[in-house]
């Protein structure tokens, strides 16, 4: 019941294509659903984090949808750009006892120029 | 603002040997909470600290341990390392417990033993 469960594993887009990862999710008490990007050899950064009183959020070229109601949340990358190309994360938090995070597996993207 | 640095960026151990990570937060950051990423199994937490108190444990056995100072700087600890363990370890700092707070993540330590 703690798990994220992400799709796909891997996603290939050409350039100036929309990049689309999903992520679904089943307890009910996680609050917070942020995506990190992460480049080869760096650690995962921050990219743009959304609540389930919200049902969309933008932040230039990122989006993320959310659905509380079918518990899904996922990345929308407008104009993908060769420089996107890194492994992506959705992560869930939650607190029991203290707060904890989730993370999906990772989806690896590559876009071609 | 300086982020998260964590020393030594990489490291070289043998089976049965013991490594100590270090890791600083975000200066004004006080919790602190460790991962281990591997191609396999992707991100697994293995322990928060709070104000020098670990508030959480993940699944990983008592080989595993950390501890936090007074300045918030932590360090992690494997003892009798195994090759499973090579694997770069994160660390990401926020400013109250993780959850609903931003966590930030460090560059990580990438351990490989051999």
């Amino acid at each position: 019941q703690q798990q994220v469960k992400q799709s796909p594993q891997s996603l290939i887009v050409q350039k100036g294509g929309i990049s689309i990862i999903n992520c679904a999710y089943e307890n009910t008490a996680f609050d917070y659903f942020p995506w990190y990007q992460q480049f080869p050899g760096k650690g995962p950064a921050l990219l743009i984090a959304i609540r389930p009183d919200v049902s969309e959020k933008k932040e230039g070229r990122f989006t993320i949808s959310f659905n509380k109601s079918a518990k899904q949340f996922s990345l929308h990358i407008m104009d993908s750009q060769p420089g996107d190309s890194a492994t992506y994360f959705c992560a869930a938090s939650f607190l029991s006892g203290t707060y904890k995070y989730i993370f999906g597996t990772g989806t690896r993207l590559k876009v071609l120029a | 603002k300086a982020g998260v640095t964590q020393t030594p960026r990489y490291l070289i151990k043998t089976r049965g040997q013991q490594v100590t990570l270090s890791c600083s937060p975000i200066s004004g950051h006080r919790s602190v909470s460790w991962y281990q990423q591997t191609p396999g199994q992707g991100l697994q937490f293995l322990f928060e600290y709070f104000s020098e108190t670990q508030r959480n444990k993940g699944n990983f056995p008592g080989r595993f341990s950390g501890r936090q100072f007074s300045n918030s700087r932590s360090e992690m600890n494997v003892s009798t390392l195994e090759l499973g363990d090579s694997a770069l370890y994160l660390c990401a700092s926020s400013l109250l417990t993780s959850g609903g707070n931003e966590q930030f993540f460090g560059p990580g330590t990438r351990l490989t033993v051999l």
